[in-house]
This record gives C-alpha cells, sequence and structure tokens, in this order.
C-alpha cells in the first residue's frame, strides 16, 4: 500500500512568485485536504477535494487554489507568494465515506521559504 | 468560534514517568476529537479518534480519553521513542480539522 507522497520536498521562492505543490493520495483514498502548518503551530485547513470538485475551503485567500485530477492525485497553487507563506504544507488523504472524516493519512509535507 | 487549546506547550519526562497532557476544546457541536503523533520534519501520524464523553481509547502506553469539555492523552511508562509532538483536533465542520498548537514531549533516558 503506497502511502500519501508530496513534492517537492523543499522550496524556496522569493515574493510575489507563484508556486505549484503536488500530492499523490494513498491507494484507494479519494478525498484530498491541503494543511499549511506555520513553524511551532498546528496545521491550518486550507481546502479539501472530493471527485475532483473542491467541498469545503477555510480562511485563505482566493490565492491559494487547487486541482483535483481523475486519479486523485491534487496540486496546490499559491499565486502573489508573501513572506507569511512561508510554511510546512501538508497534503492528507481518506476514504470519501463513513463515519471516520478525521482519521487523515499526511504525507511528510512541502517545506516552502519565501524570502 | 471554534478553539482547542493543548496544556503544557512542552514536557520533559524522565524514561518511565507517567503524565497526561490536557486538550481542551470549545467546539459548537462536536463530530469528533483526534489525536495525532508528529515527529520533526515529518507530517501528523493518526492515533486515536474520540466521538463522545466517557469514551476512552488504548495504544501501547497511550490512552486517551474524553469529556464534554476536554481530553487527555495519558502515557504511562514512556520510552525515549515516545517523544514527538501530540497534537489534538478536532472536527468543527463537514469536512475539516482544527487543531491545537501541540505538546511537544521530550522524553529522557
Amino acid at each position: 500500500e503506497t502511502g500519501v507522497t508530496q513534492s517537492p520536498t523543499h522550496l524556496i521562492k522569493t515574493r510575489g512568485q507563484q508556486v505549484t505543490l503536488r500530492c499523490s493520495s494513498q491507494s484507494g483514498h479519494n478525498t484530498v485536504s491541503w494543511y499549511q502548518q506555520a513553524l511551532g503551530q498546528g496545521p491550518q485547513f486550507i481546502f479539501q477535494y472530493y471527485r475532483e470538485e473542491e467541498n469545503g475551503r477555510g480562511n485563505f485567500p482566493p490565492r491559494f487554489s487547487g486541482l483535483q485530477f481523475p486519479n486523485y492525485s491534487s496540486e496546490l497553487n499559491v499565486n502573489a507568494l508573501e513572506l507569511d507563506d512561508s510554511a510546512l504544507y501538508l497534503c492528507a488523504s481518506r476514504t470519501g465515506t463513513g463515519r471516520n472524516t478525521g482519521e487523515l493519512f499526511f504525507g511528510e509535507g512541502s517545506r516552502l521559504t519565501v524570502l | 468560534e471554534d478553539q482547542v487549546t493543548q496544556s503544557p506547550e512542552a514536557l520533559r519526562l524522565q524514561e518511565g514517568e507517567s503524565s497526561s497532557l490536557n486538550c481542551s476544546y470549545t467546539v459548537s457541536g462536536l463530530r469528533g476529537l483526534f489525536w495525532y503523533r508528529q515527529d520533526p520534519g515529518k507530517g501528523p501520524e493518526f492515533l486515536f479518534t474520540l466521538y463522545s464523553a466517557g469514551e476512552e481509547k488504548e495504544k501501547e502506553r497511550l490512552k486517551a480519553t474524553l469529556t464534554k469539555k476536554e481530553s487527555f492523552l495519558h502515557i504511562t511508562a514512556p520510552k525515549p521513542e515516545d517523544s514527538a509532538t501530540y497534537l489534538c483536533a478536532v472536527q468543527a465542520g463537514a469536512n475539516n480539522l482544527f487543531f491545537g498548537t501541540g505538546t511537544r514531549l521530550t522524553v529522557i533516558p
């Protein structure tokens, strides 16, 4: 069983640039969510995708956008990067049905530094 | 407004010294409370789900309990490999988890 994989693991960008982060969900999981984790903080929910549609969004501006593909992999795009966007970006997957919707399988994250 | 507060922020224990981590929460309509473990530079790893007051779950040296206002993660006779940050989260809406800032546990041999 393949777990959640994310790429790249680390990247450095400058303010104003755009970034795309990628995630392959765990085998059999059709729901993907993205979280932002600043240093010393807990993860914050960005949005969730189910069957290629966004079906939940946290308190993040529209310059944070995403996609989910037919194979359930996903992308997170951030435009017009700001210094405060520096964080660990976590992708998590789960099955889309059942009661246990909080039992997420996380990848190891993409560490973004904005200079 | 949904809120999750974890205490203490950091905890140092001697190997074998049992203790408890606290997670107090305010959420309208709790749909589930979750505990995760996070090692440095890694993503969180799911540990437990609790749904109703009085519920308890156990796994090896860890036991999670839930009341109407808080949850405890009890660690019995910890080992150095239990060192990690322990995160508590509540299910706040249909599709997202609301996390606390975690307790960083260090177990000294």
